[in-house]
């Protein structure tokens, strides 16, 4: 199946310093991407949607000058968590979708974000 | 909206016992529906998947079958393994709505040897 690599698989950073996460397609296109967000031991938390070239779709609640998604290119998309808090740590996931393949999505292994 | 419920467990087994995790769905249009595994510490890897009623996803000796009478895509598994421990999310996706997935909370799966 198609690969999608997320990058870093942790991260510790410093309370009030941006972390960015990297979502990279690695033998597709992926002309839309979807950031997702888990907390211990509950289900995956859709963020936000991006399609390349346009501004993300937030979800209600998310904060979009906290979690600012790009998505430049065909292969990548970035999420940057902005001055964050210990309250931000948790794991995060990307998935990306390519076009033609129907309602299937892949998923990158994660990055599990801590800030102290 | 659509939505996903899934048994929340979490379920412990003996090594070679019969599993099932009970997924129901709520979508307002005709969604494919799917089952994915998280290990300890690693991200979500697709188990299996079904795109129509009636259809049968499979892998790995797990089982899905698509039931748009029952609204329901369970999860079984005749014989599992202390390898299946993992945490099983129960999905579907709209094509007709927003594109994203829809994920249930997950049931975590111990199987003791």
């Amino acid at each position: 199946g198609a690969v999608v690599s997320q990058h870093p698989s942790r991260v510790i950073c410093k309370s009030g310093t941006s972390v960015k996460i990297e979502c990279r397609s690695l033998d597709f296109q992926a002309t839309t991407m979807f950031w997702y967000r888990q907390f211990p031991k509950k289900s995956l938390m859709l963020m936000a949607t991006s399609n390349e070239g346009s501004k993300a779709t937030y979800e209600q609640g998310v904060e979009k000058d906290k979690f600012l998604i790009n998505h430049a290119s065909l292969t990548l998309s970035t999420l940057t968590v902005t001055s964050a808090h210990p309250e931000d740590s948790s794991f995060y996931i990307c998935s990306a979708k390519a076009t033609g393949t129907g309602t299937e999505a892949f998923f990158g292994q994660g990055t599990r974000l801590t800030v102290v | 909206g659509n939505s996903v419920t899934q048994m929340e467990g979490p379920v412990t087994l003996s090594e070679e016992a019969f599993l099932t995790i009970n997924c129901t769905y709520t979508a307002t249009g005709y969604p494919s529906l799917f089952w994915y595994v998280q290990y300890p510490g690693e991200g979500l890897q697709l188990l299996l998947k079904a795109t129509k009623a009636d259809d049968k996803g499979s892998n790995k000796g797990f089982e899905a079958t698509y039931r748009k009478e029952t609204t329901s895509f369970h999860l079984e598994k005749g014989s599992v393994q202390v390898s299946d421990s993992a945490v099983y999310f129960c999905a579907l996706s709209d094509e007709g709505y927003g594109q994203n997935f829809v994920f249930g909370p997950g049931t975590r799966l111990s199987v003791l040897p």
